[in-house]
């Protein structure tokens, strides 16, 4: 299963909404995850399935969807917020990724 | 907390073996599946195989099949990563990561990595 995610690069300031988009090509049912990954460093767990928010990930962050089209939402953008954003399935063999999108500060 | 240490890294020749080791400590181990996953310069996140919590189920990536070899003992709380036959492609930095939960196929624990450079 190939994941689009689109923008690849999202240049918004701190405060703005961030809407970060993830397409399937066949449906996941809602067997997505989201991750951060800031550079130099592992990436964080931020959603599982969908919309589960991760522990300790703060309310700003949302994610939803199901099939073959979802989103992360960051209602507020905070300066630590700026990273490169990644969707996961689990639905079919084997485990895919999205190529990412970078949310970079305007 | 959880702890993932990755090592067994370094620079090898295109065909050569390496073997990958993942020390877990801050859960209980042999109750989750263990994941690999890897991220080649400047690129992104290309998950490589998982272990189930006992070691009786293995799954891979197709581009390593046949070649690589994902393995546990949970005796001594760690996974490995035996990758025969590299090629320059296998270039990356390869992560550990722990299962959500049994089998959720989700990763909620990272390493930090180990770099792995396939060059003649």
């Amino acid at each position: 299963i190939v994941l689009t995610q689109s923008p690849a690069t999202l240049s918004l300031s701190p405060g703005e909404r961030a809407t970060l988009s993830c397409r399937a090509s066949q449906s996941v049912i809602s067997n997505v995850a989201w991750y951060q990954q800031k550079a130099g460093q592992a990436p964080r767990l931020l959603i599982d399935d969908a919309s589960n928010r991760a522990t300790g990930i703060p309310a700003r962050f949302s994610g939803s969807g199901s099939g073959t089209d979802f989103s992360l939402t960051i209602s507020s953008l905070e300066p630590e917020d700026f990273a490169v954003y990644y969707c996961q399935q689990r639905s079919n063999w084997p485990l895919t990724f999205g190529g990412g999108t970078k949310v970079e500060i305007k | 907390q959880v702890q993932l240490v990755e090592s067994g890294g370094g620079v090898v020749q295109p065909g050569k073996s390496l073997r990958l080791s993942c020390a877990a400590s801050g859960f209980t181990f042999p109750s989750y599946a263990m994941h690999w996953v890897r991220q080649a310069p400047g690129k992104g996140l290309e998950w490589v195989a998982v272990v189930s919590y006992d070691g009786t189920e293995k799954y891979y990536t197709d581009s390593v099949k046949g070649r690589f070899t994902i393995s546990r003992d949970n005796s001594k709380n760690t996974v490995y990563l035996q990758m025969d036959s590299l090629r320059p492609d296998d270039t990356a930095v390869y992560h550990c990561a722990k299962d959500l939960w049994t089998w959720l196929l989700q990763f909620d624990s990272w390493g930090q990595g180990t770099l792995v450079t396939v060059s003649s």
